[in-house]
């Protein structure tokens, strides 16, 4: 069985601030998902990778295969920055639900 | 931007109801999934349907859930009769194919009192 945690739990920071959020998970994977949820509600996708490292702007995913372990970076937070980070991993094997971590809630203060 | 489209945002039911969730997945994709997140506590998967079929489901997809798309852009979560532990978020998603990024719609908040 999978499992998918991240840490920390909860993360503060001050405008400006270099932010990293971290999920480590505990089986082979095809592929995680990092993925943003605002309070309303709605989930959001930033990026899927399966090996390397991807960048979108002021965000940056990471991972390393061999240590089952991928980070968020955020540089330069802002205040809209300010939601719950979810990473998701898809299992090798040919499962295609993707098994979620608890999520980092992340409040950026101006 | 293509979005997946989930209605309504928000269904308050009398336990023991039937209630439909309807999404209108990305068009040109081929694989639709359904999650629920309980207030509080992690996403969870629910189902995974491709070519018409249930391709994958898990423990909580038991005999009172259905999903179905009954035209060429709709994908629907059917729950038989409500229970006070189905009230969560229920969020749709599609892909393009298994191992491509999923879309997330905004969620459909199911309250059964």
């Amino acid at each position: 069985k999978n499992e998918v945690e991240q840490s920390p739990q909860n993360l503060t920071a001050q405008e400006g601030e270099f932010i990293t959020i971290n999920c480590s998970y505990s089986v082979g994977i095809s592929a995680l998902h990092w993925l943003q949820q605002h309070p309303g509600g709605g989930i959001v996708s930033l990026f899927m990778l399966s090996s390397g490292k991807k960048k979108h702007g002021r965000l940056i995913a990471t991972i390393n295969i061999q240590e089952k372990h991928s980070s968020l970076h955020i540089t330069a937070s802002h205040p809209r920055d300010s939601a719950v980070y979810i990473c998701a991993a898809k299992t090798q094997g040919g499962s295609e639900k993707l098994v979620f971590g608890k999520g980092t809630k992340l409040t950026v203060n101006p | 931007e293509p979005e997946v489209t989930q209605t309504p945002s928000h269904q308050v039911t009398q336990m023991g109801q039937e209630v439909i969730l309807r999404c209108v997945p990305i068009s040109n994709h081929l694989y639709f999934y359904w999650y629920r997140q309980i207030l509080g506590q992690k996403v969870e998967f629910l189902v995974s349907f491709y070519n018409n079929e249930i391709s994958e489901k898990s423990e909580i997809f038991d005999d009172q859930f259905s999903v179905e798309r009954p035209d060429g852009s709709n994908f629907t979560l059917k729950i038989r009769s409500t229970k006070l532990e189905d009230s969560a978020m229920y969020f749709c998603a599609s892909s393009l194919q298994p191992n491509t990024e999923a879309f997330f719609g905004q969620g459909t908040r199911l309250t059964v009192v």
